[in-house]
């Protein structure tokens, strides 16, 4: 079973910013916190990871609760080419990438 | 792109037949998963090699079976189709079992008919 809840849908305007909540309240010390994509049918696509300090990359940040529990998921700039499920997966060291239902972002125009 | 080649792209055969399908993991990948996502389900774990040995098994069935070879590639084997086996079939790849992220292939779909 996943390790995480997500709301199952959002809606954003395009050209705001998607904030992307995610609940893991079990996490253990080692695990990471993952972020996926799908859009459509298309294979998941990789966003961003991180263990506990915030991270940020060219598609997106992730900010960390100081005490692990929850994250969110940042896309500055939404585009309706954003408009896909969003997974949030947590995982530790030889453990599998375990997909929950993750939240289905519109990007509505 | 994300590296991962997966052949055939679509795949339709009857009841009863035998399909195999074919991941290429990005250049020094060793890690090899394997998912299915049917129509009401989301997508299910089904088994991860690491350079070559069954590290660990999901909800796969005994009709399936997989194997990774000494190239890195690896094949998923689905025999004795049912109907209800249409699905997506994706890999992905990872660097090892350390924490860093896996890449994800576009995936196969199969339709039995």
């Amino acid at each position: 079973d996943a390790k995480t809840t997500q709301p199952p849908s959002m809606d954003c305007a395009e050209g705001r910013a998607a904030n992307l909540p995610c609940n893991h309240s079990t996490i253990s010390g080692n695990e990471y916190v993952y972020w996926y994509r799908q859009i459509h049918s298309q294979g998941p696509q990789y966003i961003i990871h991180g263990l506990k300090n915030n991270e940020t990359n060219e598609m997106a940040s992730l900010i960390i609760t100081e005490d692990r529990k929850s994250s969110t998921l940042i896309l500055p700039h939404a585009t309706l080419r954003d408009t896909a499920v969003y997974y949030c997966i947590v995982k530790g060291y030889g453990q599998n990438f375990v997909f929950g239902p993750g939240t289905r972002l519109s990007v509505l125009p | 792109d994300s590296g991962v080649t997966q052949t055939p792209k679509h795949l339709i055969t009857a009841t009863g037949q035998r399909v195999t399908l074919r991941c290429s993991p990005r250049s020094g990948d060793l890690s090899v998963y394997w998912y299915q996502q049917s129509l009401d389900q989301g997508l299910q774990f089904l088994i991860h090699y690491y350079n070559g040995e069954e590290r660990a098994k999901g909800n796969i069935l005994e009709r399936f079976s997989a194997q990774q070879f000494p190239d890195l590639h690896s094949e998923l084997n689905l025999s004795s189709l049912e109907l209800g086996d249409s699905a997506l079939y994706f890999c992905a790849s990872s660097v090892g079992q350390e924490n860093t992220e896996a890449f994800f292939g576009q995936g196969t779909r199969l339709t039995v008919v």
